[in-house]
């Protein structure tokens, strides 16, 4: 069974700097893009982030280019999310996502149960 | 950015109805959309892709159509377990863009 965790989300102040992480299982790991995919209390999914399955190449939002990272470590079966310049708007519960297979970019499954991020003073 | 527009945003129909949900791109995306179903406090669930292929495990109730710029999606004969949000996702290019979403409640 494929099984996707996040850890990570905690309260930060706004300008802070977070780091999410997912620990992924029951598939081959570095066979996949991985996403994160975030969505606001109350509010709809929005596209975060991607990285291929070799790390090589990466697209972000532009709603957090400049301010989030994206990486993997395909011998740790994981997924990180650095999240610098934090604001408000970023608080979110962060889902990491498994690509669907034979297409790049493509659709996403399965979802992990989420870590919440909250920015707030 | 390629934009996805969902319309109604809200729909409200009863057990046995047969409902259709409609997604707009704002370009051409070829089949490569993916609808979600999302239930309150839960993680969202693909139900088909590519427009039309169901993901294994949904109910044949379910259906999608479209290509291009405009898509749908129809509940044949809508079950209590159903009422849910919907989301349709583009995935033709980065980045990748879902519509705002529609809340189907109970008439």
């Amino acid at each position: 069974e494929v099984q996707l965790v996040e850890s990570g989300g905690v309260v930060v102040q706004p300008g802070g700097s977070l780091r999410l992480s997912c620990a992924a299982s029951g598939f081959t790991f570095d066979d996949y893009s991985m996403h994160w995919v975030r969505q606001a209390p109350g509010k709809g999914l929005e596209w975060v982030s991607v990285i291929t399955w070799d790390g090589d190449s990466t697209y972000y939002a532009d709603s957090v280019k400049g301010r989030f990272t994206i990486s993997r470590d395909n011998s740790k079966n994981s997924l990180y999310l650095q999240m610098n310049s934090l604001r408000i708007e970023d608080s979110a519960l962060y889902y990491c996502v498994k690509n669907g297979p034979y297409t790049n970019p493509g659709w996403f499954d399965p979802w992990g149960q989420g870590t919440l991020v909250t920015v707030s003073s | 950015d390629i934009q996805m527009t969902q319309s109604p945003s809200t729909l409200s129909a009863s057990v046995g109805d047969r409902v259709t949900i409609t997604c707009r791109a704002s370009q051409r995306i070829s089949s490569w959309l993916a609808w979600y179903q999302q239930k309150p406090g839960k993680v969202p669930k693909v139900l088909m892709y590519k427009a039309s292929t169901l993901q294994s495990g949904v109910p044949s109730r379910f259906s999608g159509s479209g290509s291009g710029t405009e898509f749908t999606l129809t509940i044949s004969s809508l079950q209590p377990d159903d009422f849910a949000t919907y989301y349709c996702q583009q995935y033709d290019s980065y980045p990748s863009t879902f519509g705002q979403g529609t809340k189907l409640e109970i008439k």
